[in-house]
């Protein structure tokens, strides 16, 4: 039981690299999410998705991007890295409906240097 | 606009004690209310949700929530404390669909022997 795997664990990218955070889940949950970890700012939003082909921005989407082709797959895309893009991402899954739990994975500790 | 407030940043106790973390939220819609915790270098794990229904709301670990709709509030206890339960603690509100989660900036509890 897997559930939600994202890779890499940790990274370190100079100011104006790409890269792509990978996400994936094994529970065919139709709702993924990206989520930023700042200190004393709790989880920010990035991105989310209701099902494969339909994603939506969240509270703090600039500097990233997402598509969702398949159930099982959410990967977030750094265009361009900044310095202020240095976080905790997490990435999370959940079944359809209102007040179901979210089920996140481990995060990926990103550095911009 | 919803927003959470969880009014310590850090909680220290001594070992065997009681605690309380506090969570506000402001919605002028119903939402459904969840505590998360992260241990060290972890992902978040559901403590407990508030759906509807009874007000106190008991979860994993020992920790209870009780919701209180006059004062917008959503307060985390746990009787009597382990040094295991050292780590951090969201609170956090869904609207209107399942995984969208906004959270609070997240307490510290820190279990001291």
């Amino acid at each position: 039981n897997a559930g939600v795997t994202q890779t890499p664990k940790f990274q370190v990218l100079k100011t104006g690299q790409s890269m792509t955070l990978q996400c994936a889940q094994d529970m065919n949950h139709e709702y993924m999410s990206w989520y930023r970890q700042d200190p004393g700012m709790g989880l920010r939003l990035i991105h989310y998705s209701v099902g494969a082909g339909i994603t939506d921005q969240g509270e703090v989407p600039n500097g990233y991007n997402v598509s969702r082709s398949t159930t099982e797959d959410f990967p977030l895309r750094l265009l361009s890295a900044a310095p202020s893009q240095t976080s905790v991402y997490f990435c999370a899954s959940s079944p359809s409906g209102v007040e179901t739990e979210a089920f996140f994975g481990q995060g990926t500790r990103l550095t911009v240097v | 606009a919803q927003s959470v407030t969880q009014l310590d940043s850090q909680v220290p106790v001594f070992e065997e004690a009681p605690v309380e973390l506090r969570c506000n939220y402001s919605s002028s819609v119903s939402v459904y209310l969840f505590w998360y915790v992260q241990y060290p270098n972890q992902g978040l794990q559901l403590l407990l949700k508030y759906l509807s229904g009874s007000t106190l709301v008991k979860g994993i670990n020992g920790f209870e929530a009780e919701f209180n709709k006059s004062q917008t509030s959503f307060h985390l206890r746990k009787p009597s404390v382990h040094i295991s339960d050292t780590a951090e603690y969201f609170c956090a509100v869904s609207k209107n669909q399942g995984g969208k989660l906004i959270f609070g900036q997240g307490t510290e509890l820190s279990v001291k022997p």
